[in-house]
């Protein structure tokens, strides 16, 4: 089944730590997005990524960082630097740019 | 700034009634229009998609899309409980990879 992975669905962070939220798709899709969403708010883009080895910055991209190294994988690290991390994050791809994008399950990060 | 307005709502509907959720855009050159559904705590999902002005029907749905008046709206016929969710409206310019999402407009069916 083709599809988007987000993995883990929930995650805690600790001050001044880094973590990491997995993205993988089967569908062979060219481009790759992380959102933020928070409680009652519409989505926010992170980073974008419409080729390996190529990634752009969203509207929020500080405290965040990708790698592209992979067709199949965006991952997203939130580093120490972003200080209001707890939020909804959505891993999100599309085959082109007139296509519509196709969302994961959503990883749910909090602060311990 | 390219902007997508939507009613955040609530719009309350009866069962069997007609759901009708607008979204306006400000950038004259989107050319690609989305709606998505969105359950409490769980993730966007497609619903329907629409290139060109008119209306394009999927079952219980139909999207209606005219780029004069920059306007894309969603019907829901037959309206179910099931049907509450939060409904996002994405707009997408030419040519461009990134949509532009309104903030959802809130859809309560009540039995």
């Amino acid at each position: 089944d083709g599809g988007i992975t987000q993995s883990p669905k929930y995650l805690f962070r600790k001050e001044g730590q880094n973590v990491t939220l997995s993205c993988e798709q089967n569908l062979n899709h060219d481009a790759m997005y992380w959102y933020r969403q928070d409680p009652g708010q519409g989505l926010r883009l992170i980073y974008y990524s419409q080729i390996v080895n190529d990634f752009q910055k969203g509207d929020i991209a500080e405290g965040y960082s990708v790698s592209r190294e992979k067709k199949e994988s965006f991952p997203l690290t939130v580093t120490s630097a972003q200080k209001n991390p707890t939020a909804f994050y959505l891993c999100a791809s599309s085959i082109g740019s007139h296509q519509p994008q196709h969302f994961g399950d959503g990883t749910r990060l909090s602060i311990l | 700034q390219k902007e997508v307005e939507q009613n955040s709502g609530p719009l309350s509907v009866p069962e069997g009634a007609i759901a009708s959720l607008n979204c306006t855009y400000s950038d004259r050159g989107s050319q690609s229009f989305f709606w998505y559904r969105q359950y409490s705590g769980k993730s966007p999902e497609l619903i329907m998609s629409i290139y060109s002005n008119g209306d394009k029907e999927d079952g219980r749905f139909t999207a209606q899309l005219n780029k004069a008046s920059q306007y894309v709206s969603l019907l829901i016929r037959d309206s179910q409980p099931s049907d509450s969710a939060t409904y996002l409206c994405a707009v997408k310019p030419g040519g461009s990879y990134i949509p532009t999402f309104g903030r959802g407009t809130s859809l309560i069916v009540h039995p």
